[in-house]
């Protein structure tokens, strides 16, 4: 089993709806990142949090240390989100766990 | 633009070939490394530098050779690689090496 576990693998949704990306963790972590990697290869870290909830524009993150878990949430999707988006989990040195990520189509 | 510029973007070599991959921040900030992306696989740390010394190697083979002359400047020299070497490689740069990273755009390497 994977230290860092994302849901869903794959996600295609129409253009408005409310979108939402699940990472479950099992280690002890200092903080999460949540990362966006377009086609291409770019990768852009969207939120670093470490408890309760952080927002963005359209886009929120939040967290459960309890639970060990975590939601990125994005409001009104358009197509221009669609990317592969990436939770993170890690300690205080650079010890980063990457789950293998979620892919997101949004149809005009 | 996030402040991290790779290069090439692209880059096809034979296994015999030596090449460098370049990394370069103006963004002031004392972490870089170097990860692998293979196809559908979640990233791999390879080379951890911080104030310019190295302090993380994930057990890279040798065939990859990671120099930081300095703080800004990362290369990731390649020599006799395999095709199973053939992935993006990603440069990324932090402010400490706890902090929110900045990626660059990437080298997709091709080994034939």
């Amino acid at each position: 089993k994977n230290e860092v576990e994302q849901s869903p693998q794959n996600l295609t949704a129409q253009e408005g709806e409310f979108i939402t990306i699940n990472c479950s963790y099992s280690v002890g972590i200092s903080a999460l990142h949540w990362l966006q990697q377009h086609p291409g290869g770019g990768i852009v870290s969207l939120f670093m949090l470490s408890s309760g909830k952080k927002k963005h524009g359209r886009l929120i993150a939040t967290i459960n240390i309890q639970e060990k878990h975590s939601s990125l949430h994005i409001t009104a999707s358009h197509p221009r989100d669609s990317a592969v988006y990436i939770c993170a989990v890690g300690d205080s040195n650079y010890q980063l766990i990457w789950g293998a990520g979620t892919k997101l189509i949004i149809k005009p | 633009e996030t402040g991290v510029t790779q290069t090439p973007r692209h880059l096809v070599m034979g296994m015999t070939n030596k090449k460098s991959l370049k990394c370069e921040q103006h963004l002031g900030h004392n972490a870089m490394y170097w990860y692998k992306q293979s196809a559908k696989k979640p990233l791999e740390l390879m080379f951890v530098y911080n104030f310019k010394e190295q302090t993380e190697n994930n057990s890279v083979p040798s065939r990859f050779s990671p120099e930081c002359p300095n703080s800004s400047h990362l290369f990731l020299h390649l020599h006799t690689l395999q095709p199973e070497d053939s992935a993006l490689y990603l440069c990324a740069s932090s402010r400490a090496t706890n902090e929110k990273l900045f990626f660059g755009s990437g080298t997709q390497l091709s080994v034939l």
